[in-house]
């Protein structure tokens, strides 16, 4: 597609329940990064993918999330048994290099709504 | 630890002024430098990018942004403003301890009075 895809664009979950957000970036690049967006605050780094590699995970709140790149384009952010805490638009980006380092493509996020 | 500031929450400017947006990071290094812009329901757009080199970037839609390593400082600038500039502005910090994460501000959103 011509730019990076989110799906859901929403999705209400009540609190307890897993979810899975998918982010289809652009073909061909090689970096893809995952964001929370709380209300009113800017992107926190979550993870980082280079190819199917993920290289840094350390903005992962907690082992309830999880996120995969098997083979190397859609990504899919998992969170499990989720919290009130966990509301927030989750936003993706991909990029056609190694790292953040040149222009970055969003996604329009998911916004996720934990009742 | 490697932060960013942005101090204005809000902002209101009348269309046709002018526009300074302030960013004040933390970091040890010189950094790689960003603004993005949001609109609503949309994600992030690039405006402009500092690695190195000339201090003043020009950026897309008119924007442009001055690296004053002095200051810790990357405020963005416009010399005048459209009301399709209304908006949410984040400045970003790359290149953070050999990581790959950008570190962003809280954002200053852009209100234009017509």
């Amino acid at each position: 597609g011509a730019g990076v895809s989110q799906s859901p664009r929403y999705k209400v979950a009540k609190r307890g329940q897993d979810v899975a957000l998918r982010c289809d970036p652009i073909s061909g690049h090689v970096s893809l990064f995952w964001y929370q967006q709380a209300l009113g605050q800017g992107p926190e780094f979550l993870t980082y993918f280079q190819n199917e590699a993920q290289l840094d995970k350390s903005g992962l709140p907690s082992d309830r999330f999880f996120a995969e790149r098997p083979e190397g384009s859609v990504s899919t952010l998992k969170i499990q048994r989720t919290q009130q805490e966990d509301s927030a638009v989750y936003l993706c980006a991909s990029s056609p290099l190694v790292g953040m380092n040149t222009e970055a493509f969003f996604g329009q996020g998911t916004r996720l709504t934990v009742v | 630890a490697q932060s960013v500031t942005q101090p204005d929450i809000h902002i209101t400017v009348s269309e046709g002024a002018s526009l300074e947006l302030r960013c004040n990071y933390s970091y040890g290094a010189t950094p790689y430098l960003f603004w993005y812009v949001q609109s609503p329901g949309q994600g992030l757009q690039l405006l402009l990018k500092y690695f190195s080199g000339d201090t003043l970037v020009q950026g897309i839609k008119g924007f442009e942004a001055e690296f004053k390593r002095s200051q810790s400082s990357f405020n963005l600038r416009k010399p005048s403003v459209h009301w399709s500039d209304a908006a949410e502005y984040f400045c970003a910090v790359g290149r953070v301890s050999g990581t790959y994460k950008y570190i962003f501000g809280t954002g200053t959103r852009l209100k234009v009075l017509a």
